[in-house]
């Protein structure tokens, strides 16, 4: 069955410390993949996204992300985290015209 | 301004009542998807839509009902029969269905029942 696990459900860091959210993946073949945030009682916002190609990503808000086809994992990156990247961080999975498949998230905290 | 909206943002029900939520878009596009989001459990798929007047089941349809009469709209019912109504349902909309196609997202709406 496709899956997407994102292994840590909370996360917390210092503000200007680095980050690096974790998402594997179980699909038959290279799927398209995404992350997502969503701020406290909000909709989502896509960060990026990877369909092929070079395997490092860069998206909005300084956030950028790896493929890695041996490892099935494509985790998100930010070099310096700022106060206001607190939320909750989703990777999304899909394939063709299929509907995309969700992890459960995981909750970033940034402390001073 | 082009986006998704929701309404209303919180909404309250008693237990055995149907309540339905709102859901419009102005972005022109064809598909659109209500998903449920409860802690910890990230999003789930309830119903989805690629073109007026047609529409399918999600991973977790039973207890909702949903219509596509417009292109714009796509009212999400949540019927007594739902058995754990109390969530935070969220609709987006892309111009297919295809993953290629970016999900766009409104606020949300959190519906409690009790």
């Amino acid at each position: 069955a496709q899956s997407v696990t994102q292994p840590d459900i909370h996360i917390t860091v210092s503000e200007g410390a680095s980050l690096e959210l974790r998402c594997n993946y179980s699909y038959g073949a290279t799927p398209y993949l995404f992350w997502y945030v969503q701020s406290p009682g909000q909709g989502l916002q896509l960060l990026l996204k990877y369909f092929s190609g070079d395997t490092l990503v860069q998206g909005i808000k300084g956030f950028e992300a790896e493929f890695k086809r041996s490892q099935s994992s494509f985790n998100l990156r930010k070099p310096s985290v700022h106060w206001s990247d607190a939320a909750e961080y989703f990777c999304a999975v899909g394939v063709g015209n299929t509907p995309l498949v969700f992890g459960k998230g995981t909750r970033l905290s940034v402390i001073a | 301004d082009g986006g998704i909206t929701q309404s209303p943002k919180y909404l309250f029900r008693k237990e055995g009542q149907n309540v339905t939520l709102s859901c419009e878009q102005n972005l022109n596009h064809d598909a659109m998807y209500w998903y449920r989001q409860d802690p910890g459990q990230g999003l789930r798929l309830i119903y989805y839509s690629q073109i007026v007047n047609d529409f399918q089941k999600g991973d977790i349809a039973e207890g909702y009902s949903v219509s596509r009469e417009k292109k714009e709209s796509f009212p999400l019912t949540v019927t007594s029969a739902q058995k754990n109504p109390t969530a935070f349902y969220l609709c987006a909309s892309s111009f297919g269905l295809a993953v290629s196609y970016e999900q766009y997202f409104g606020p949300g709406t959190r519906l409690t029942v009790t």
